[in-house]
C-alpha cells in the first residue's frame, strides 16, 4: 500500500504569520501531486496540481513546490488569513495502477486566529 | 454545472440494515471512486472505476460493494451495515488526476 504522509497534523497560527506544511510520497512511478484545500462541512478544493520535478505553483499567497526525486512537497501560505482555515490535503498518483487513483495524506489542519 | 451529485446528504442506519448511497456525475469522466473520511484518517479508497463495466477494490473496500453500469453513475452499496462503517463518504470523479467531489454523505449506523 502506498503512503503519503502530511506533517504537521495541525498548526495554529496568528494573521498574519506565513507558514508551510509538508507532503511526502513515494518517489518511484511518480505520476502527479495534488493538493486540495478542505473547508469544514463542505467538499475538497483542488488548489494545485504538479506533474514535473522542480514544479512550483502560485495562486495568491499560496504557492507549492515539488522534489519528485526525493518524494516530498510543500505548501506554502504567506500571511495566513482567519479564510485560510481549513484542512489542506496533498494525493498522489503513480504510474502503477490507474494514473487516476489518488492515495491522499491525513491532511494538515490549519487555523488562523485573528 | 452540476459537477458530481451525491446523495443522501445525511443517514441514520441500524446495525444489519442495508443502503445504497449513489453518485452521478455529468462530466462523462471515465473514472470515479468513493473515499470514507474518519478523524485522523484523511480519506481512504474504498473502491474505484475506471470505466462502465470495469471496478477495483481500494485500501478498505470490505463491507462495500459496487458497480458502474453507465459513465456517470457509481453506486456504493453497505450490504450489512455495521458501526465501523459510520463515517463520512466522499463520491469523486477524476480527469487527468484532479477529483471533483461530491458534497458528502454522513453515515451514521447504531
Amino acid at each position: 500500500i502506498l503512503n503519503v504522509e502530511q506533517s504537521p497534523q495541525s498548526l495554529h497560527v496568528q494573521e498574519g504569520d506565513s507558514t508551510n506544511f509538508t507532503c511526502s510520497f513515494p518517489s518511484s512511478n511518480f505520476y502527479a501531486l495534488h493538493w486540495y484545500r478542505w473547508e469544514t462541512a463542505k467538499s475538497p478544493e483542488a488548489l494545485f496540481v504538479m506533474t514535473l520535478n522542480g514544479d512550483e505553483k502560485k495562486k495568491g499567497r499560496i504557492s507549492a513546490t515539488l522534489n519528485t526525486k526525493e518524494g516530498y512537497s510543500y505548501l506554502y501560505i504567506k500571511g495566513s488569513q482567519p479564510e485560510d482555515s481549513a484542512t489542506y490535503l496533498c494525493a498522489f498518483a503513480n504510474y502503477g495502477g490507474a494514473t487516476n487513483k489518488l492515495i491522499f495524506g491525513t491532511g494538515t489542519l490549519l487555523a488562523v486566529q485573528p | 454545472n452540476a459537477g458530481v451529485t451525491q446523495t443522501p446528504k445525511f443517514q441514520v442506519l441500524k446495525t444489519g440494515q442495508s443502503m445504497t448511497l449513489q453518485c452521478a456525475q455529468d462530466m462523462n469522466h471515465e473514472y470515479m471512486s468513493w473515499y470514507r473520511q474518519d478523524p485522523g484518517m484523511g480519506l481512504r479508497l474504498i473502491h474505484y472505476s475506471v470505466g462502465a463495466g470495469i471496478t477495483d477494490q481500494g485500501e478498505v473496500p470490505n463491507g462495500y460493494n459496487v458497480s458502474r453500469s453507465t459513465t456517470e453513475d457509481f453506486p456504493l452499496r453497505l450490504l450489512s451495515a455495521a458501526p465501523s462503517q459510520t463515517s463520512v463518504y466522499f463520491c469523486a470523479s477524476v480527469k487527468n488526476t484532479e477529483a471533483f467531489f461530491g458534497q458528502g454523505t454522513r453515515l451514521t449506523v447504531v
